[in-house]
């Protein structure tokens, strides 16, 4: 069974930093495509941005909002993703979901770590 | 920049009664780009449809996704209680890369 478990959220001060891990079981985390989604309480998703596999090139993506700011790594030995998040803004509260991609969509959500942004 | 825009913004339906939500392309998109999400409150999304037409895995048959171009849709034939919940449908494009409509939250009349 493919378990996505997302930790590290939390309060932040408006500039600062937090890192965002996610743990993942069930299937082969390296052969992998992964994303990280937002939604901010009580509204839509907002892609973040997206690794893709060292076979692939492990190379990264970006939304416009955070690009430049957000960087997405992984550790293949630990089976684990992660989101370095810096210069941190008030609208970038919210939670983030961790995902595990097939082709175009996102197959499998892990349960979402909140992040609040504020002074 | 691609925008989904879904409606009905709110559905007020019956169990038993079929839904018909609608998901319009602001540009031709590949099938093969389209999927849809159920969200139910204080739980992540599950994807439904993926290509526009193909039922994820676990998904009932009662759920059903058609369309092409710019225009797509899903429908879910005959209402059941956990069918109650926001729906979003999402598309592949070049920048951003994946987009997501606003969401149809289908409620209990």
């Amino acid at each position: 069974e493919v378990q996505l478990v997302e930790s590290g959220g939390g309060l932040v001060k408006p500039g600062g930093s937090l890192r965002l891990s996610c743990a993942a079981s069930g299937f082969t985390f390296s052969n992998a495509w992964m994303s990280w989604v937002r939604q901010v309480p009580g509204k839509g998703l907002e892609w973040v941005g997206r690794i893709k596999s060292k076979t692939d090139g492990g190379t990264t993506d970006y939304a416009a909002p955070v690009k430049g700011r957000f960087t997405i790594s992984r550790d293949d030995s630990k089976d684990t993703l992660y989101l370095q998040m810096n210069s941190l803004k008030t609208e970038d509260t919210a939670v983030y979901y961790c995902t595990l991609m097939r082709s175009y969509y996102f197959y499998c959500w892990g349960q979402g770590t909140l992040v609040t942004v504020s002074s | 920049e691609i925008v989904l825009t879904q409606s009905p913004g709110t559905l007020s339906l019956s169990p038993g009664e079929r839904a018909t939500l609608s998901c319009r392309v602001s540009q031709s998109v590949s099938s093969s780009y389209l999927a849809w999400y159920q969200q139910k409150p204080g739980q992540a999304p599950r994807l439904l449809i993926y290509g526009a037409s193909s039922r994820a895995t676990g998904i009932p048959d009662r759920f059903s996704g058609s369309g092409s171009g710019t225009d797509f849709t899903l429908t879910i034939s005959r209402l059941e209680p956990e069918d109650f919940a926001v729906y979003y449908c999402q598309q592949y494009g070049s920048s951003p890369k994946y987009t997501f409509g606003q969401g149809t939250k289908l409620e209990i009349k």
